[in-house]
């Protein structure tokens, strides 16, 4: 089976400005977790999706944001980025929710200027 | 919350030796502890994860312990070799369901040829 997938790897936006990310599970994989990871702060919860609702948020700002389609695909959204927003954004796929084993996706590294 | 401390934050060895990480977690609701290692530029990936109702658990050269009642747990690598230089991470959560773990902040190994 392929592996998580994220898309962009790579984004480079100045302040203010939104940006969606992308997130392919592997196939079969339900729910779907983001995570920003920064030296500071090191890897935190953002939220997850399960069948196209979100289950959980973690203590983030409402200007980030989510969803999860019917293919079990997510989005998820940052809204007017500030320079803190500079992170590695990883998602993490597992098949149902009551199987803990997540399996990472490389990530996508967002700098904001 | 759950609270995950990790330590050492940097751990140097010799190619042969043994490393040992330790994480403390602070809500006894936690029930599941993976590790995981993420190399330079890469995603993280899980090497190996205990429940609550083991002690330890043995993978080849890996290996990992858990004290319920100090509520922490140890990752023991024994005869390292340079290619587990890497970032590792530890994670605690409650399963059934709404998992969400919390990671610690991390320890970057260092093996010596």
């Amino acid at each position: 089976k392929a592996g998580v997938t994220q898309t962009p790897r790579y984004l480079i936006k100045t302040r203010g400005q939104q940006v969606t990310l992308s997130c392919s599970p592997i196939s079969g994989h339900r729910s779907v977790s983001w995570y920003q990871q920064t030296p500071g702060q090191g890897l935190q919860f953002l939220f997850e999706y399960f069948s196209e609702t979100q289950r959980n948020k973690g203590n983030f700002p409402g200007r980030f944001s989510g969803r999860q389609f019917s293919n079990s695909r997510s989005e998820m959204n940052v809204s007017t980025l500030e320079l803190g927003d500079s992170a590695l954004y990883l998602c993490a796929s597992r098949p149902l929710a009551n199987q803990e084993t997540q399996y990472f996706g490389p990530g996508t590294r967002l700098l904001v200027l | 919350g759950e609270n995950v401390e990790q330590h050492p934050s940097t751990l140097s060895v010799q190619e042969g030796d043994s490393a040992v990480i330790k994480c403390t977690y602070s809500d006894s609701a936690s029930n599941y502890f993976p590790w995981y290692k993420q190399e330079l530029g890469k995603r993280p990936q899980l090497i190996i994860d205990i429940r609550s109702n083991v002690g330890e658990k043995k993978d080849q050269r890996i290996a990992v312990t858990l004290n319920k009642t100090a509520k922490h747990f140890s990752l023991h690598i024994t005869e390292t070799q340079p290619e587990d230089s890497a970032v590792y991470f530890c994670a605690a959560g409650a399963t059934g369901g709404s998992y969400i773990p919390t990671f610690g902040r991390g320890t970057s190994l260092i093996v010596h040829p």
